[in-house]
């Protein structure tokens, strides 16, 4: 099984600043990574596929990158609404995993 | 737009049996893939069931084979799961999720959830 492990855990940031996440894998998924956005008491959101693309409607400011066992999510000037929970995902091998999680919150 | 509505969840006790059911709408059924993906309240997310746009494969998470059954009825957009000899770590919500295609396993839309609680 293939484990992703997001640092950091949690982030306190202030409004436009910029955020950055990262997700390690324990083996080489090439570019199978994908990053969600879970806001309290709702469904998670796709923001990110295959790493570095942008899901439709996502704002500009999120952005990610990397491949093979390092990847990063950047928020880019955040906002308010920003805040949340943001996980990664890999769908390269079964079981498809998940990271822990990286709850963001705005000072 | 796309719109994915569990229903089915409950309270049951350890070793009974619960079957969820997924109502599609907004999107072409019958052409993606569905997954089952469950979080314990307050926990992270854990992919539980896929199965493929005609049924033909399913896969399932390693804590769940065996005991959980994925199904699809493509006529009436309906993705189910049968889960039996439930223990109380599946204690969760349980999320329907739209695959973004045939099988990418990428998660592109989500229904509400469904809370499914194993206690005696």
């Amino acid at each position: 099984e293939i484990v992703l492990t997001q640092s950091p855990d949690f982030q306190s940031v202030t409004p436009k600043e910029k955020v950055t996440i990262t997700c390690r894998a324990s083996q080489s998924i090439g570019n199978g990574l994908h990053w969600y956005q879970q806001k309290p008491d709702q469904p998670p959101k796709l923001l990110i596929k295959y790493a570095s693309q942008s899901f439709s409607g996502v704002p500009s400011r999120f952005s990610g990158s990397g491949s093979g066992t390092d990847f990063t999510l950047t928020i880019y000037s955040l906002e308010a609404e920003d805040a949340a929970t943001y996980y990664c995902h890999q769908s390269t091998n079964s079981p498809w995993t998940f990271g822990q999680g990286t709850k963001v919150e705005i000072k | 737009q796309v719109q994915l509505v569990e229903s089915g969840g409950g309270v049951v006790q350890p070793g009974g049996s619960l079957r969820l059911s997924c109502a599609a709408s907004g999107f072409t059924f019958s052409t993606h893939g569905m997954h089952w993906v469950r979080q314990a309240p307050g926990k992270g997310l854990e992919w539980v069931a896929f199965i493929r746009y005609d049924g033909s494969e399913k896969f399932y998470v390693n804590s769940v084979r065996g005991r959980f059954t994925i199904s699809r009825d493509n006529p009436k957009n309906t993705l189910s799961l049968q889960m039996n000899s439930l223990r109380p770590e599946d204690t969760a919500f349980y999320y329907c999720a739209k695959d973004l295609g045939a099988a990418n396993i990428i998660f592109d839309s989500w229904g509400q959830g469904t809370l499914v609680t194993v206690s005696s």
